[in-house]
């Protein structure tokens, strides 16, 4: 089946340090993938998505490029924030028919101090 | 305009009870789901309806029951709660055949 695995954290950065987050999936066929971003208290919220490799999606100063040599999806932003403390999670979608089951990682929490 | 709202927001009951949480989506998407994010945030999906149909039922209880009266609405019914069912419980929609969820502000399920 359907899998991804993530950093599981906690990361902790100084403000305007480089963050990265990385992300490996295992997947049948050509799934589409995903950052959410979980802010403390709230649901989660889309952060970028990529549909194809080589695709890079692009949201917020956040990057991810869909690399499908290495299966991976690493989540990179070069000055990371103090509002940017969340928690992370990568995931994919597998097109099952007419629906799409989104299969998460753990979650990464990042918390930046000032 | 919420585009996703579940109700309620905190709900804290006591093992062997039965209890109900609510989904609407007011983006006029054809597909619902109920998510269940454990302590350690891990998320899984539990169910999925497309046109009030149940098209994705993972490995969940029987005492857990969707029912969908129209497609902005995708309720999770429980019965019997155990312990274990204490979690954060997220509804989702989407537009069929989009991959792009957008999900609700969650349901934090105690049970005591």
């Amino acid at each position: 089946g359907n899998s991804v695995t993530q950093m599981e954290g906690p990361v902790t950065l100084s403000e305007e340090a480089f963050l990265t987050i990385n992300c490996t999936y295992t997947a049948t066929g050509y799934p589409s993938l995903f950052w959410y971003v979980q802010y403390p208290g709230e649901g989660l919220q889309l952060l970028l998505k990529a549909t194809k490799a080589d695709d890079k999606g692009s949201n917020k100063g956040f990057e991810a490029t869909y690399r499908k040599e290495t299966t991976s999806f690493h989540l990179e932003k070069g000055s990371v924030q103090v509002s940017d403390s969340a928690v992370y999670f990568c995931a994919l979608s597998d097109s099952g028919g007419s629906n799409y089951k989104l299969t998460f990682g753990k979650g990464t929490l990042l918390t930046v101090n000032p | 305009d919420t585009a996703v709202s579940q109700t309620p927001k905190y709900l804290v009951t006591q093992m062997g009870n039965d209890k109900s949480i609510k989904c609407e989506q007011n983006l006029g998407h054809d597909t619902m789901y109920w998510y269940k994010q454990d302590s350690k945030k891990f998320l899984k999906i539990m169910f999925s309806y497309n046109n009030k149909e149940l098209i994705i039922n993972e490995t969940v209880p029987n005492r857990f029951s969707p029912k969908s009266p129209d497609k902005a609405h995708l309720n999770l019914h429980i019965n019997s709660l155990e312990l274990g069912d204490s979690a954060v419980y997220f509804c989702a929609s989407s537009q069929a055949r989009k991959n792009e969820q957008f999900f609700g502000p969650g349901t934090r399920l105690t049970v005591l």
